[in-house]
């Protein structure tokens, strides 16, 4: 009930196109949905974050969309660059275990120029 | 302003050793997290220290601990080192909800 499930495990698109990552959820007591962005050799970096009371956040190019009801968020990063190349992980908490973020497996995005 | 840091950047043990790794928080940030990224596992919670007490724990073992200083900075300690230990440690420090991650420790276990 803790997992988050993430998706695909691998993501190759080309320059300008649309990228979008998956991510479903069991826990309903989670309330807080960040995605992290990692490059290679470095830690996580918070990329955007979402709360359930919302269904769409939009920060410059990405966006992230949260379905409630199918308990599912996704990622959208348009117009894709290659410095976008990197890996995204969707991430969870809950009220009650705060703290403790839950991540997703990851997904590896390549962006060909 | 200087980010989280973490030392060593690497560490080479044998099964059995025990191991200590380092973080110093973001200047002002109280908490500090530890996470262990194994090949192909993501990122698993391990420990959340708060104002030098330990507030939260994720499903490992007891031979995984460790504690925060006065200072806010904290250690990891992993005792009795298995093989499946090897992995990237990752600290991260908040003040408010955002958990800012370091670089990371890698440890190999031989």
């Amino acid at each position: 009930q803790q997992q988050v499930k993430q998706s695909p495990q691998s993501l190759i698109v080309q320059k300008g196109g649309i990228s979008i990552i998956n991510c479903a959820y069991e826990n309903t007591a989670f309330d807080y949905f960040p995605w992290y962005q990692q490059f290679p050799g470095k830690g996580p970096a918070l990329l955007i974050a979402i709360r359930p009371d919302v269904s769409e956040k939009k920060e410059g190019r990405f966006t992230i969309s949260f379905n409630k009801s199918a308990k599912q968020f996704s990622l959208h990063i348009m117009d894709s660059q290659p410095g976008d190349s990197a890996t995204y992980f969707c991430a969870a908490e809950s009220g009650t275990s705060y703290g403790k973020l839950t991540f997703g497996q990851g997904t590896i995005l390549t962006v060909h120029p | 302003e200087a980010g989280v840091t973490q030392s060593p950047t690497h560490l080479i043990k044998t099964r059995g050793q025990q191991a200590t790794l380092r973080c110093s928080p973001i200047s002002g940030h109280t908490s500090v997290y530890w996470y262990q990224q194994a090949l192909g596992l993501g990122l698993q919670f391990l420990l959340w220290y708060d104002e030098g007490e330990e507030r939260n724990r994720g499903n490992f073992p007891p031979r995984f601990s460790g504690r925060q200083f006065p200072n806010y900075s904290s250690e990891l300690n992993v005792n009795a080192l298995e093989l499946e230990d090897s992995a990237l440690y990752l600290c991260a420090s908040s003040l408010g909800h955002t958990q800012y991650f370091g670089p990371g420790t890698r440890l190999t276990v031989l």
